[in-house]
């Protein structure tokens, strides 16, 4: 059973700069595993953020970026504003058609 | 633009199966650029990956439910459909239909329905 690790909470300043990261329990995360995020706010459906590592999808803003850093896919939020606390998940293409979701990320702006 | 519906209804009973619907408008399903996937999260807690099929009506399910799970297409309505057999509790969940890019260029869940709550309970 793969695993997909994120932080379970992380919070940030308002105007500051924060990384979320998705690791495997075991190896590697590299571009060959298409990242890619979601974000979601209470009682609503997930939005698309980023994927293909670092390709933002339509009408997200630039100060969300996507990298590997390390031995893992990240999303990077700088400049984070109120209505970016959210939760986050990440997910990985395992092959065969097989796609994994992380635990997820409580992101805190105070 | 396209749009993604799901229906069904909310409340099975433990051990029957579960049948949800996702009707798709302002396109097609069978575009060879895309699955079209379910996805689920519980009460409280994160996304899973339920399974995905393709315009050729290839299948790719979570292997943690393959044996209980089945999707399907009806290019003719422009919909896809899950069945969940012998649910229980822990089958409760937010259901959400998704149109699932497979390309070179990206394998990402690109827009997503709504969501439908299933609770299981006698």
């Amino acid at each position: 059973q793969t695993v997909v690790t994120q932080e379970p909470s992380v919070s940030v300043s308002p105007g500051g700069t924060v990384t979320l990261t998705c690791g495997l329990r075991s190896g590697s995360v590299s571009t060959s595993y298409h990242p890619s995020w979601y974000q979601q706010t209470p009682g609503q459906a997930p939005r698309t953020l980023m994927y293909n590592t670092n390709t933002r999808s339509s009408g997200v803003p630039d100060r969300f970026s996507g990298s590997i850093l390390g031995n893992k896919a990240a999303l990077t939020i700088t400049g984070a504003q109120a209505d970016d606390e959210s939760d986050y998940y990440c997910v990985l293409y395992m092959g065969s058609g097989i796609s994994v979701f992380g635990g997820g990320t409580t992101l805190t702006v105070l | 633009q396209l749009q993604l519906q799901e229906s069904g209804p909310g409340l099975v009973k433990p051990s029957e199966t579960l049948s949800l619907t996702c009707n798709v408008s302002g396109g097609s399903i069978t575009s060879s650029s895309y699955y079209w996937a379910w996805i689920r999260q519980p009460p409280g807690k994160g996304l899973e990956w339920v399974g995905s099929i393709s315009y050729g009506e290839n299948t790719y399910y979570n292997p943690s439910l393959r044996s209980r799970i089945s999707i399907s297409a009806d290019t003719s309505k422009n919909r896809f459909s899950l069945k969940v057999m012998s649910v229980t509790a822990a089958d409760t969940a937010v259901y959400y239909c998704a149109r699932h890019h497979t390309t070179l260029a990206g394998r990402y869940f690109g827009l997503w329905g709504r969501g439908t709550l299933v609770t299981v309970s006698s």
